[in-house]
């Protein structure tokens, strides 16, 4: 069963620090999502990208988060520095259809910031 | 007011029994309703979607949408320990894009 891949599923950070993380979606998926989960929250929309364009970053810490999808099928989501709210679980997910909230979700990566 | 509103619970009930789950969404264009299931540590999972007013049922699971309200429910029958988790109701918005946003979610714990 296809799956979307993502790494690292942990990281332990010191604030200030840059971290990075990649997600690959299930084949022939045009539509990507980064989500961001604090502990007891539903999840929080950071990015959305149709192949490799941006949908929807209005939610996007533009001054510390960057993420990017240039060839239109992986993606990796930066943050830099870190600070210690951005501690949560960093979901992607994708969806074969841009319009819907059919979304296959990857394993998230936890991010710790110390 | 929150575009997904959830009551956090937990909601405790016995095996066997019916459990019934509740959100309410603020914007009355919206067109789309999900339910997901995440157990603890783990990522969302997709269980149930609907689109028209009324119900739709798979397996012991029924979804009950009613947009006059704006108000969508999951019920679970017999219900069983394995489906202790929490249950995150999403909502695509009217116009643009789509994108789903997700309540904080409804932790459901059955109990033997």
């Amino acid at each position: 069963e296809a799956e979307v891949a993502q790494s690292p599923r942990y990281k332990i950070t010191e604030k200030s620090q840059a971290v990075a993380f990649w997600c690959d979606p299930i084949s022939g998926h045009a539509t990507l999502y980064w989500y961001r989960q604090i502990l007891g929250q539903g999840p929080e929309l950071l990015v959305q990208f149709q192949d490799e364009s941006v949908v929807d970053d209005s939610q996007l810490p533009k001054d510390r988060f960057s993420a990017e999808r240039l060839k239109g099928v992986d993606s990796t989501l930066k943050i830099q520095p870190a600070e210690l709210g951005d501690s949560a679980m960093y979901l992607c997910a994708s969806s074969p259809v841009a319009a819907g909230g059919e979304l296959f979700f990857g394993e998230g990566s936890r991010l710790t910031v110390l | 007011q929150k575009e997904v509103e959830q009551n956090s619970g937990p909601l405790s009930v016995p095996e066997g029994a019916i459990a019934s789950l509740n959100c309410t969404y603020s914007d009355r264009g919206s067109q789309s309703f999900f339910w997901y299931r995440q157990y603890s540590g783990k990522s969302p999972e997709l269980i149930m979607f609907i689109y028209s007013n009324g119900d739709k049922e798979d397996g012991r699971f029924t979804a009950q949408l009613n947009k006059a309200s704006q108000y969508v429910s999951l019920l679970i029958r017999d219900s069983q320990p394995s489906d202790s988790a929490t249950y995150l109701c999403a909502v695509t918005r009217s116009g643009g894009s789509y994108i789903p946003t997700f309540g904080r979610g409804t932790s459901l714990i059955v109990h033997p």
